[in-house]
């Protein structure tokens, strides 16, 4: 079956630092993979997405690489900001219903 | 921009009332989805819509049920409420490729 796995938290950096969360799959077929990010009292939003492997996604400085031959979708920000701080969840989806999977989400905490 | 509602963002309810969460979106989507947030073990599929009148389980669905009488709105249904049904409940709905959430319910039986 489908199945995310993402490295726990919370992962606390200083403001600048380099942000690695890592994200690994299960999947039956080809799926397209996605990172959200939740802030507080709020829902999630989609932050970037690669729908074939070697597609990179980024937005807002962050990236993550789809590489299927690890079956790994790492979520990398070269300089983090306080305003980064937000719970993240990496996800994929099958094709059919467009069906997600989440994982249990990784808590990032940037202190100033 | 899709807009996906929810049409509380706080809850109490009490134990064996029968609960109504309600969840509308603006994009002619033919998927929705409501799933459970809780620490630790993220967000797990309750049920999911792929059209009007159409539902399949997912994940999680003891206790709950669902509605789809129109494309635009799917709700949630506690039979009756328990405790152990305490948590943040988001609604969302999809296009191949993309999902919108709502801004959640946080919803206490007491």
């Amino acid at each position: 079956g489908n199945s995310v796995t993402q490295m726990e938290g919370p992962v606390t950096l200083s403001e600048e630092a380099f942000l690695t969360i890592n994200c690994t799959y299960t999947a039956t077929g080809y799926p397209s993979l996605f990172w959200y990010v939740q802030y507080p009292g709020e829902g999630l939003q989609l932050l970037l997405k690669a729908t074939k492997a070697d597609d990179k996604g980024s937005n807002k400085g962050f990236e993550a690489t789809y590489r299927k031959e690890t079956t790994s979708f790492h979520l990398e920000k070269g300089s983090v900001q306080v305003s980064d701080s937000a719970v993240y969840f990496c996800a994929l989806s099958e094709d059919n219903f467009n069906k997600f999977y989440f994982g249990s989400g990784t808590k990032l905490n940037v202190k100033p | 921009d899709v807009k996906v509602t929810q049409s509380s963002r706080y809850l109490v309810k009490r134990t064996g009332e029968k609960v109504f969460l309600e969840c509308v979106q603006d994009m002619d989507h033919e998927n929705m989805f409501w799933y459970r947030q809780d620490p630790g073990l993220g967000l797990r599929l309750i049920y999911f819509s792929y059209d009007v009148k159409m539902k399949e389980k997912g994940d999680i669905p003891e206790g709950y049920s669902v509605s789809r009488e129109k494309k635009e709105r799917f709700s949630l249904i506690l039979e009756s409420a328990s405790t152990n049904q305490t948590s943040m409940y988001l609604c969302a709905s999809s296009l191949p490729g993309a999902a919108f959430f709502g801004q959640g319910t946080r919803l206490t039986v007491v």
